[in-house]
C-alpha cells in the first residue's frame, strides 16, 4: 500500500494568519489515466471527514477559496490563506490512485 | 441530496462476526465505487476496503484481508461489510464513503470488540 506522511503533527495559528500542511507519498500518485488522485479532508471535532480538495488542487463544492492545494508526483501542500475559527480541525491527505485508500496521519490546526 | 447512512455497529466479543450496512440515496449508486474507512478512538483514518461500481473488483487493507468482505447490492443502493473473526484492534467508527475520491461520507457506526 502507498504510505502517506504528513507534517507537521500540529499547527498553532493566529486567526487571520496563513497555515500550511505538507504531505508526501511513498510512490508517485500519478495514475495511468494521467490524473493525480491526491485529496485533502477536514475533520472537525465530533464530525465525519469532509472532502475539501481533490486531484491536488480542485476545490470541492462549497469549500471556501481560502483553501488551496498544490504539488505534484509525491509532494503536496494544503494552504489556508487566512485561518478562521471554523477551520479548527484535523486535516488529512488521502490518496485514491491505488486501493484501498490510504491517509496521512493528520495535522491538527488550532488557534494560538 | 447525497446521503449515506451506516448501521449495524455494536458491541461484540472477540472472534465473533458483525455485518455493517450503508444505505445510500441521492445519487446513481451503481455508477460509483464505494469505500469502508475506519477510525479507532482518538486515532487517524484507515482505508479498510474498496469495491468497484459493479462489484467485480475488491481491495482490502492487509489488516483485514481474509477476515472482512465488502459487497454491494445495486438493486438496493446499499453497501455492506461482513466482518468475521473480530479482534480488539478492530474497535473503531466505521465510515462509508462514496466515489473513487471519497467525496461524501456518512456519520459512521461504532464497532466495539470487547469481552
Amino acid at each position: 500500500d502507498i504510505v502517506m506522511t504528513q507534517t507537521p503533527l500540529s499547527s498553532p495559528v493566529t486567526l487571520g494568519q496563513p497555515a500550511s500542511i505538507s504531505c508526501r507519498s511513498s510512490q508517485s500518485l500519478v495514475h495511468s489515466d494521467g490524473n493525480t488522485y491526491l485529496s485533502w479532508l477536514q475533520q472537525r471535532p465530533g464530525q465525519p471527514p469532509r472532502l475539501l480538495i481533490y486531484k491536488i488542487s480542485d476545490r470541492f463544492s462549497g469549500v471556501p477559496d481560502r483553501f488551496s492545494g498544490s504539488g505534484a508526483g509525491t509532494d503536496f501542500t494544503l494552504k489556508i490563506s487566512r485561518v478562521e475559527a471554523e477551520d479548527v480541525a484535523v486535516y488529512y491527505c488521502m490518496q485514491s490512485t491505488q486501493f484501498p485508500l490510504t491517509f496521512g496521519g493528520g495535522t491538527k490546526v488550532e488557534i494560538k | 441530496q447525497v446521503q449515506v447512512v451506516e448501521s449495524g455497529g455494536g458491541v461484540v466479543q472477540p472472534g465473533r462476526s458483525l455485518r455493517l450496512s450503508c444505505a445510500t440515496s441521492g445519487f446513481t449508486f451503481d455508477r460509483y465505487a464505494m469505500h469502508w474507512v475506519r477510525q479507532s478512538p482518538g486515532k487517524g483514518l484507515e482505508g479498510v476496503a474498496t469495491i468497484s461500481h459493479d462489484g467485480n473488483d475488491k481491495y482490502y487493507a492487509e489488516s483485514v484481508k481474509g477476515r472482512f468482505t465488502i459487497s454491494r447490492d445495486n438493486s438496493k443502493d446499499t453497501l455492506y461489510l461482513q466482518m468475521n473473526t473480530l479482534r480488539d484492534e478492530d474497535t473503531a467508527v466505521y465510515y462509508c464513503a462514496k466515489g473513487t475520491g471519497a467525496d461524501f461520507w456518512g456519520q459512521g457506526t461504532l464497532v466495539t470488540v470487547s469481552s
